[in-house]
């Protein structure tokens, strides 16, 4: 199957920092990629959509000003936490989308997820 | 997307087989059965999907009753290694077109495969 990268895979912050998440397909190109967050115990929520060369569609309750999202190339998608607190320390999962694939395969790939501790 | 309904967790002796059941009453007829699992700390994995045959593959098989209400997902030969959280989602075809094709994760459930 196709590869999703993430980086880094780990980051501490202080409080009120940003911190930028990037999210790589390896050998594909990923026109749309999604963005989701996963606290402990808890199921993956997706907390929004980034098409290549457009806007981000967020997802209900999910602060696009504080969770910035940048979808510059084909390849590359990014999230900026925004003044980070601590209750946004959380498992970010990035998923993409290969619309190369033929009609019925499997077509959404995610990276390994990027631990974020807000100190 | 259509909601799913799984147990929460099931346990599994290591070499027999692991059946996880899926029950997904208010599915479209054009919507496809889809498996991931998760690994602890690490992103959801891809197992299989399926629209109303069965389906295998080298991890898995899925059966979809004729109904297509439920379906199970079985692993022929559960190793340790196979200790995760499984995810049912039912969701339209990527080239179905429009907004639906988002993937939404229900809690799953946690298969604990025993020595």
């Amino acid at each position: 199957g196709a590869v999703v990268s993430q980086h880094p895979s780990r980051v501490i912050c202080k409080s009120g920092t940003s911190v930028k998440i990037e999210c790589r397909s390896l050998d594909f190109q990923a026109t749309t990629m999604f963005w989701y967050r996963q606290f402990p115990k808890q199921s993956l929520m997706l907390m929004a959509t980034s098409n290549e060369g457009s806007k981000a569609t967020y997802e209900q309750g999910v602060e696009k000003d504080k969770f910035l999202i940048n979808h510059a190339s084909l390849t590359l998608s990014t999230l900026t936490v925004t003044s980070a607190h601590p209750e946004d320390s959380s498992f970010y999962i990035c998923s993409a989308r290969d619309f190369g694939r033929e009609k019925g395969y499997n077509e959404q790939f995610f990276g390994p997820g990027t631990r974020l501790t807000v100190l | 997307d259509a909601k799913t309904t799984q147990p929460t967790s099931m346990d599994c002796a290591e070499g027999r087989a692991a059946n996880l059941p899926c029950n997904h009453s208010t599915i479209s007829g054009n919507e496809y059965v889809y498996w991931y699992r998760q690994i602890h700390s690490q992103g959801p994995q891809y197992i299989i999907h399926g629209l109303k045959n069965n389906e295998t593959n080298e991890m898995a098989s899925l059966i979809i009753t004729e109904d297509r209400k439920s379906s199970t997902l079985i692993l022929p030969h559960a190793t340790l290694r196979d200790t995760a959280v499984y995810y049912c989602i039912v969701r339209v075809s990527s080239n179905s077109g429009g907004s639906n094709y988002k993937l939404t994760f229900g809690k799953g459930t946690l298969l604990t495969v025993n020595p």
